[in-house]
């Protein structure tokens, strides 16, 4: 299993630039989640799924959307990039709930490092 | 809601001595702790989590950590710090009611090795 894939690596955007973080994962992993890491404020909620065809919002929801159309893949679409959005952003995922405790295990992938300018 | 907090922004350690970190939480119900590590570039790995039962919880790399609901705390330890565990270290508090999805994490404790 390849986990949770993300692309790109690096990413540079102009004020007002659109584009899309990808995140994929090969476990058949019902929940999924986006989260920005910043220094000194941890890593904050963006939205989660809880499976195909459902998404909530977290902690820092505004400026994002998602779609889960298949259960592989949960991308983060950012319309108008702006210099708050810079960051690095962390796709996570997990079994669910109807595995039992013992698959409450998040795996997160790599991370995307994102500049706004 | 859900709050964590980590008091420490850096700790500096000698290899082999011990090491404690802190995490404190703020629930109103039963919280579910986890702590993670996060090495320089890297995502993050749960080391321990902590859901119910006994109070001290055993992780991966000789790390474990210690649950008292009457202190509100969560902290991690570890006998004896090799020069790999330097790293930056996460508390999250999840709530069973979202499916652990809103996972609140703390600000992170940035763990620095001396020789």
């Amino acid at each position: 299993n390849a986990g949770v894939t993300q692309t790109p690596k690096f990413q540079v955007l102009k004020t007002g630039q659109s584009m899309t973080l990808q995140c994929a994962q090969d476990m058949n992993h019902e929940y999924m989640s986006w989260y920005r890491q910043d220094p000194g404020m941890g890593l904050r909620l963006i939205h989660y799924s809880v499976g195909a065809g459902i998404t909530d919002q977290g902690e820092v929801p505004n400026g994002y959307n998602v779609s889960r159309s298949t259960t592989e893949d949960f991308p983060l679409r950012l319309l108008s990039a702006a210099p708050s959005q810079t960051s690095v952003y962390f796709c996570a995922s997990r079994l669910g709930l109807a595995g039992g405790r013992g698959t409450d295990t998040q795996y997160f992938g790599p991370g995307t490092r994102l500049t706004v300018l | 809601a859900q709050s964590v907090t980590q008091p420490d922004i850096h700790i500096t350690v000698s290899e082999g001595a011990s090491l404690e970190l802190r995490c404190n939480y703020s629930y109103g119900a039963t919280p579910y702790l986890f702590w993670y590590v996060q090495s320089p570039g890297q995502g993050l790995q749960l080391l321990l989590k902590y859901f119910s039962g006994d109070t001290l919880v055993q992780g991966i790399k000789g790390f474990e950590a210690e649950f008292k609901r009457s202190q509100s705390s969560f902290n991690l330890r570890k006998p004896s710090v090799h020069w790999s565990d330097a790293a930056e270290y996460f508390c999250a508090v999840g709530a069973i009611e979202t499916g652990f999805q809103k996972l609140v994490f703390g600000t992170g404790t940035r763990l620095l090795v001396s020789p």
